[in-house]
């Protein structure tokens, strides 16, 4: 089955500075890839996904970027903000898994003012 | 419009006693998913149903774990026989249709503590 590898498992940054968050996945089959926000004590929130094929997508201060090859997807995230702290997880929908999502093992993100 | 709603949103149970988790998807969602969230863990998925096609249970643990959905909507998560490592958070979600493309709307979930 899939299986999603998730870097790093946490990221400090500064107010203002950027914040990058890497996966991998197993599945070449795999088509859909989304990023979802947990904030404590709530269950996960979906921020952005993108298809296989796309190569990027951007939502204002958030940008996904895909590399079918190497099989990677990334999170951006710019101009970071206090409230952007949270634990991200990515996700990865595989060919062969109709309808499930595997999840990465999380990224806590600490943005310090 | 609503979302996906859990309840309890917290539960204590003694080893060995039943639980029943439950969770009402969003209305006219036909997908329904169980995940399991342990402390500082991603999310591993449980069971996943989809209209009237059987489930795909290849996420339950063991057979002490069950799930049913009524009526295309509401579904109940069974935990028979409780462990302490089964302590964790169980979220539910629902989708529009199984499509590949679909994105799921999670609950809050419910924290279990087996004591």
């Amino acid at each position: 089955g899939e299986n999603v590898e998730q870097h790093p498992s946490t990221l400090s940054v500064q107010e203002g500075d950027s914040a990058v968050i890497k996966c991998t996945y197993s599945d070449s089959a795999s088509n859909y890839f989304p990023w979802y926000k947990q904030e404590l004590g709530k269950g996960p929130q979906l921020i952005i996904d993108i298809r296989s094929n796309v190569g990027e997508k951007k939502d204002q201060r958030i940008a996904v970027t895909l590399n079918k090859t190497a099989k990677h997807f990334s999170l951006h995230i710019t101009e970071t903000q206090p409230e952007d702290s949270a634990v991200y997880f990515c996700a990865a929908r595989g060919g062969t898994s109709y309808g499930k999502l595997t999840f990465g093992q999380g990224t806590i993100l600490t943005v310090h003012p | 419009g609503a979302g996906v709603s859990q309840s309890p949103s917290n539960k204590v149970t003694e080893k060995g006693k039943d639980v029943e988790l439950r969770c009402d998807p969003i209305s006219g969602h036909t997908a329904l998913y169980w995940y399991r969230q342990s402390l500082g863990q991603g999310l591993e998925f449980l069971i996943y149903f989809q209209g009237n096609s059987a489930p795909d249970k290849s996420g339950l643990p063991s057979d002490r774990f069950s799930a049913e959905r009524t009526g295309g909507s509401v579904s109940t998560l069974t935990i028979q026989r409780t462990q302490q490592e089964d302590s964790a958070v169980y979220l539910c979600a629902s989708t529009r249709q199984g499509a590949q493309n679909s994105p799921l709307h999670f609950g809050n979930g419910t924290r279990l503590t087996v004591t």
